[in-house]
C-alpha cells in the first residue's frame, strides 16, 4: 500500500535560516510525489513535483525538494526562511495508475522574525 | 481562468438534514476528486469522478455518502442524515488528466453539524 510519512508534526525556525520539511514514502514502482502548501482557512496551493529527471526540483515561492530513491525520501527546502512561509505543508505521492493523491498528516511549519 | 470553486463555503447542518456540497473545476478540468480533512489531520481521499462516471470510490463511506458529476454543472458531494463526525473541511481537486499532473485545490467547504 501507498504511503506517505511527514515525521514532524512541527518545524520552527527564524527568518533568514534554511528551513526543511521532511517527507518520506512507500510506493511500489515509481512513485509521483507532490509538495502543496495550506493557509488558514484555505485550500491547497501546488509547491512543486517530482515525476522523472533531475533530482532537484525547483518550485514556486523559492522551495525546492530533493528526490533520493535510495532513502526514499523527498525533503522540501528552502535556503531563506520568510515569516510568510509559515503554513501547512503537506506532502503527497500517487502512482500509475491511481489518480489519487495520498497526503501525509501536515508539517507546520513556523518561521519566527 | 477561473481557479477550482466550491459552495458554500461554510455549511451549518444539524443531526440528521442533508448536505449538498458543490464543485466546478477549473476551465478545460474533467477530472474531479474530492477530499476530507478532519481536524488536525491531513487529507483523505473520497471520490475520483469525470463527467458522468464515478472512477475510483474507495475512499467514500459506504452509507450516507454519494457524488456526482453530471453532464452539465458542478460536481455534487451529498451527505446524507448527518452526524457530528461528518464535520470536516471537503475539499474539491480537478486536472486535465495524467496521473503525473497537479491536482488544483477549491477553497473547500467547512461543514458543521450541530
Amino acid at each position: 500500500a501507498q504511503s506517505v510519512a511527514q515525521p514532524e508534526d512541527q518545524v520552527n525556525v527564524a527568518e533568514g535560516n534554511p528551513l526543511t520539511v521532511k517527507c518520506t514514502y512507500s510506493v511500489s514502482g515509481n512513485p509521483y510525489l507532490f509538495w502543496y502548501v495550506q493557509y488558514p482557512n484555505r485550500g491547497l496551493q501546488f509547491l512543486l513535483k517530482y515525476i522523472t529527471g533531475d533530482n532537484l526540483v525547483k518550485g514556486s515561492y523559492g522551495f525546492e525538494a530533493e528526490f533520493n530513491k535510495s532513502q526514499t525520501s523527498f525533503h522540501l527546502k528552502k535556503p531563506s526562511a520568510l515569516v510568510s512561509d509559515s503554513a501547512l505543508y503537506f506532502c503527497a505521492v500517487s502512482h500509475l495508475n491511481t489518480d489519487k493523491l495520498i497526503f501525509g498528516t501536515g508539517t507546520r511549519l513556523q518561521v519566527f522574525p | 481562468n477561473a481557479g477550482v470553486m466550491q459552495n458554500p463555503r461554510h455549511l451549518v447542518r444539524r443531526r440528521g438534514q442533508e448536505a449538498r456540497l458543490r464543485c466546478s473545476p477549473m476551465k478545460g478540468h474533467s477530472h474531479v476528486y474530492w477530499y476530507r480533512q478532519l481536524p488536525e489531520e491531513g487529507l483523505k481521499f473520497m471520490v475520483y469522478l469525470q463527467k458522468e462516471n464515478i472512477i475510483d470510490e474507495s475512499g467514500m463511506p459506504k452509507e450516507r455518502f454519494s457524488a456526482e458529476f453530471p453532464k452539465e454543472g458542478p460536481s455534487i458531494l451529498r451527505i446524507q442524515q448527518v452526524v457530528r463526525g461528518d464535520s470536516a473541511a471537503y475539499f474539491c481537486a480537478s486536472d486535465d488528466r495524467g496521473y503525473y499532473n497537479e491536482q488544483f485545490f477549491g477553497p473547500g467547504t467547512r461543514l458543521t453539524v450541530l
